[in-house]
């Protein structure tokens, strides 16, 4: 399945499947992004994250794209597990990296069916 | 690594009164903390940059006078909700900045009766 992020701030898939998750980020000058997961009544927890001199990283299950000419950064689950279920949101670092000035996307809520 | 320690989780206030949030960096001396705050089923906004020893950075359109933030040691980071109002329940969270990673408190509940 592939949800559109902004647009489409909700993303239903079947365990067993992969997720796509999209996000187009504002500012060309960004350097810096993550993905992040958040549980309700929980704070942020860290996915993966890449800087704009890479335009693919992976991670355990999970795959991020940057395309800096369109400005869209992608997520990319594997195999799609029930406890994947939560909000997940992209972030720009404005400026430097790890300053923490970070501007949050929309978020998009991936619910996976059993 | 880093780890934040958040304080309280949640609380209930009536409107008028005052909240005190806790952010504290166990493992690292940090210099800068961040407070954000979530609305519900809305993305995390930037309030401000609470920076040791000097005067916190407001993001445009936060109050600085509503929400007194005081980094007074280099593992903690207070953020201060004055004269709270229901409009102002919200999920504050506080993040750290380290060399290599950015890690987020686990954030308070705010409920303004």
């Amino acid at each position: 399945g592939e949800s559109v992020g902004l647009h489409l701030p909700t993303l239903s898939v079947q365990e067993g499947d992969n997720s796509i998750i999209n996000c187009a980020y504002s500012n060309s000058a960004s350097d810096y992004f993550i993905w992040y997961k958040q549980e309700s009544g929980k704070g942020p927890q860290f996915i993966i994250d890449i800087r704009s001199n890479m335009d693919k990283r992976q991670g355990q299950r999970v795959t991020v794209l940057l395309n800096k000419t369109v400005k869209h950064l992608s997520l990319q689950i594997a195999a799609t597990q029930p406890g994947d279920s939560a909000v997940y949101f992209c972030a720009e670092n404005m400026g430097s990296s790890n300053t923490g000035k970070l501007i949050f996307g929309q978020g998009t809520t991936l619910q996976v069916k059993p | 690594g880093a780890v934040v320690s958040q304080h309280p989780s949640w609380v209930i206030c009536k409107s008028g009164t005052s909240v005190k949030i806790e952010c504290r960096s166990l493992d690292f001396q940090a210099t800068t903390m961040f407070w954000y705050r979530q609305f519900p089923k809305q993305s995390l906004m930037l309030m401000a940059t609470s920076n040791e020893g000097s005067k916190a950075t407001y993001e445009q359109g936060v109050e600085k006078d509503k929400f007194l933030i005081n980094h007074a040691s280099l593992t903690l980071s207070t953020l201060t909700v004055t004269s709270a109002h229901p409009e102002d329940s919200s999920f504050y969270i506080c993040m750290v900045a380290t060399n290599e990673k950015l890690f987020f408190g686990s954030g308070t509940q705010l409920s303004v009766l």
